[in-house]
Order: structure tokens, then C-alpha cells, then sequence
């Protein structure tokens, strides 16, 4: 059964870079036709796509976001990390990891258990 | 980006009823690429029903999807005490994929 893990810190400075690792247990993250990203969850503007990475290392971005985010893989340890830069109390948020649906890189098929990730000085 | 509105925002039934949540997008989905989603407090979400009408693996048959373009519909034929829960759509066919605000579905 497909596992996902997020792993960071919760708390994060106002101004510095957010980093998470997300761990897939039960299945190979090189798996053809599957996207692995990240989506956040606040109370102020509900359920938000990060973006995605395919094993190749072929990326996407949400538009919004894109010009502070970074996401990468490590296929050697069965993860992908995500990097937000310049954060504000706005990037305040749960942050999930997950695999998309076939093909579809901005779809969600399985979720992590999602980690709250303050930014607060 | 397509933006999703669901409503009601909130519907109140009791066990056994018929419960119907809409989305409805700002603009075509393609290729009907519209998911459904239930959390529950304090849990990551979790995929109902994707390509606006095929049920996950797992899903209850209770559970069903339909709609095109940019009226779809998730429908839950008898509502068992576990279905009381927040429900969301997502678009996912043209990018950015979007969620909408979601619908919580309350014990009467």
C-alpha cells in the first residue's frame, strides 16, 4: 500500500526558505506515468496546488507560486522535497505531499498525512 | 485559472437521506478531469471519485459522480454516520489544477 510521509520543520522564519521531504514507502517513486507533488491547506484560501515533479525531473509549477518554489528528487532514496523561498505568515499552512492520478500532473490520487508549517519570528 | 464554486456551503441531513453537493467551474473542465474529495478532521484528504464519474479503489458504491463541462454533481444515495464530513471538487485539466471552498455535510 502506497505510503506517503512528510518530514521538515514546523516553524519557519519570516523572510527564509520552507523545506520538506516527502518519504514514499510501498511503491517506487519511479513509477511511469506518475506525478509526485506537493499542496497546502490554509484557512484563508482553502486547498492550494505547489506543484509537481516526474522522476525524470521534469517540473511544474502553480503560476502563483512559481517564481519562489523548487521542488526535486532523490529516486536513489525514494523521495522529493519541496523549497519555498521569501516566506510570509501567508505561507502559514498544512502542507501535504502526493502522487497524482495517471498522466495528470496537477491531480491528487493519494495524500500524506499533511504537517502544519508555521511561519512566525 | 478555472475557479470552482461549490454549494451549498453547508447541508444539514440525517443518516439514510440523499445528499447532492455541486460544483460548478468558471469556465469548461477539459476533458471532464473533475475529482471529488472527503476529509475529515484532522486527516488529509481522500479521493472519491476522479474523471467526474469513476470511483476510486475502495469507494463505497453509495458514492457516485456526474456532471460535464461545468456543472458536476457528487451524490451520496444513503448517508451512513461516516459520510458526515467536508467534501471537495478539484479541476485538474487545465492548469493550475483548483480546488473549490468546499461543502460540509452535517448530522441533522
Amino acid at each position: 500500500q502506497l505510503q506517503l510521509q512528510e518530514s521538515g520543520p514546523g516553524l519557519v522564519k519570516p523572510s527564509e526558505t520552507l523545506s520538506l521531504t516527502c518519504t514514499v514507502s510501498g511503491g517506487s517513486i519511479r513509477s511511469s506515468s506518475y506525478y509526485w507533488g506537493w499542496i497546502r491547506q490554509s484557512p484563508g484560501k482553502g486547498l492550494e496546488w505547489i506543484g509537481s515533479i516526474y522522476y525524470s525531473g521534469s517540473t511544474y509549477y502553480n503560476p502563483s507560486l512559481k517564481s519562489r518554489v523548487a521542488i526535486s528528487v532523490d529516486t536513489s532514496k525514494n523521495q522529493f522535497s519541496l523549497k519555498l523561498s521569501s516566506v510570509t505568515a501567508a505561507d502559514t499552512a498544512v502542507y501535504y505531499c502526493a502522487r497524482s492520478l495517471l498522466f495528470n500532473y496537477d491531480s491528487v490520487a493519494y495524500w500524506g498525512q499533511g504537517t502544519l508549517v508555521t511561519v512566525s519570528s | 485559472e478555472i475557479v470552482l464554486t461549490q454549494s451549498p456551503g453547508t447541508l444539514s441531513l440525517s443518516p439514510g437521506e440523499r445528499g447532492t453537493l455541486s460544483c460548478r467551474a468558471s469556465q469548461s473542465v477539459s476533458s471532464n478531469y473533475l475529482a471529488w474529495y472527503q476529509q475529515k478532521p484532522g486527516q488529509a484528504p481522500r479521493l472519491l471519485i476522479y474523471s467526474a464519474s469513476t470511483r476510486a479503489t475502495g469507494i463505497p458504491d453509495r458514492f457516485s459522480g456526474s456532471g460535464s463541462g461545468t456543472d458536476f454533481t457528487l451524490t451520496i444515495s444513503r448517508l451512513e454516520p461516516e459520510d458526515f464530513a467536508v467534501y471537495y471538487c478539484q479541476q485538474y485539466g487545465s492548469s493550475p489544477g483548483t480546488f473549490g471552498q468546499g461543502t460540509k455535510l452535517e448530522i441533522k
